[in-house]
């Protein structure tokens, strides 16, 4: 019944590897998103994309990558993980163009660069 | 450009009691959503409210109300009757209206409830 559900929950590998994170949302929801927490406790956005266009946070690295294979999903890759790219990832979805427009959240997940 | 400020890194409150947590923004536009996020040990973000720009009255959830002023451009949240279960992080967050793509946080605030 999660609305929106992120899996893996907890992440750690070694630096240099490229990982995934997956990211549903069963709410029918047209736009997505993924958020980083860093260990600040600061929220902020990396992409946003429907099915119109995927618009990036020009201060995200080109390793992180979103993948979308459906409207449901929004999956986060990442290449050559670094020691920075430790912290908390947020999926997010919503839908566009309701009056209320809230933004939902899924658990997070920790990721850890050894 | 947009920023959040909550300047209450942390508060405490006693069972039962109220407490208000501050939060103020800086925009050139005249709508927008303001929002009220929870963050609990789970890590789970949970929207606790909303507020519209152009909505005069402010809104309330059950034991959650906020204070928006909006020409002073504050938002502060009062949580009444506050229960040990209300202890997380609390997110203060400003999204223009057309914006979807553009929700900025605040830094937070820590809030501790005493038995």
């Amino acid at each position: 019944d999660t609305a929106v559900s992120q899996t893996p929950k907890y992440l750690v590998t070694q630096m240099g590897n490229d990982k995934s994170i997956k990211c549903e949302q069963n709410l029918g929801h047209d736009t997505m998103y993924w958020y980083k927490q860093d260990s600040k406790k600061f929220l902020k956005i990396m992409f946003s994309y429907n099915n119109k266009e995927l618009i990036i946070n020009e201060t995200v690295p080109n390793r992180f990558s979103p993948k979308s294979p459906d409207k449901a999903h929004l999956n986060l890759h990442i290449n050559s993980l670094e020691l920075g790219d430790s912290a908390v990832y947020f999926c997010a979805s919503s839908q566009e163009n309701l009056a209320k427009n809230i933004q939902y959240f899924g658990a997070g997940t920790r990721l850890s660069v050894l | 450009a947009q920023t959040v400020t909550q300047s209450q890194p942390e508060m405490s409150v006693q069972e039962a009691e109220t407490v208000t947590l501050s939060c103020t923004y800086d925009t050139s536009e005249s709508d927008y959503y303001l929002f009220w996020y929870k963050q609990p040990p789970s890590r789970q973000m949970i929207l606790v409210i909303r507020q519209e720009a152009y909505k005069q009255q402010n809104a309330t959830e059950n034991r959650f109300s906020v204070n928006f002023q909006k020409a002073a451009k504050s938002f502060s949240l009062k949580i009444s009757d506050s229960q040990l279960g209300d202890a997380a992080m609390y997110f203060c967050a400003y999204r223009r209206r057309e914006k979807n793509n553009d929700m900025r946080f605040g830094a937070g605030t820590r809030l501790t409830v005493k038995p």
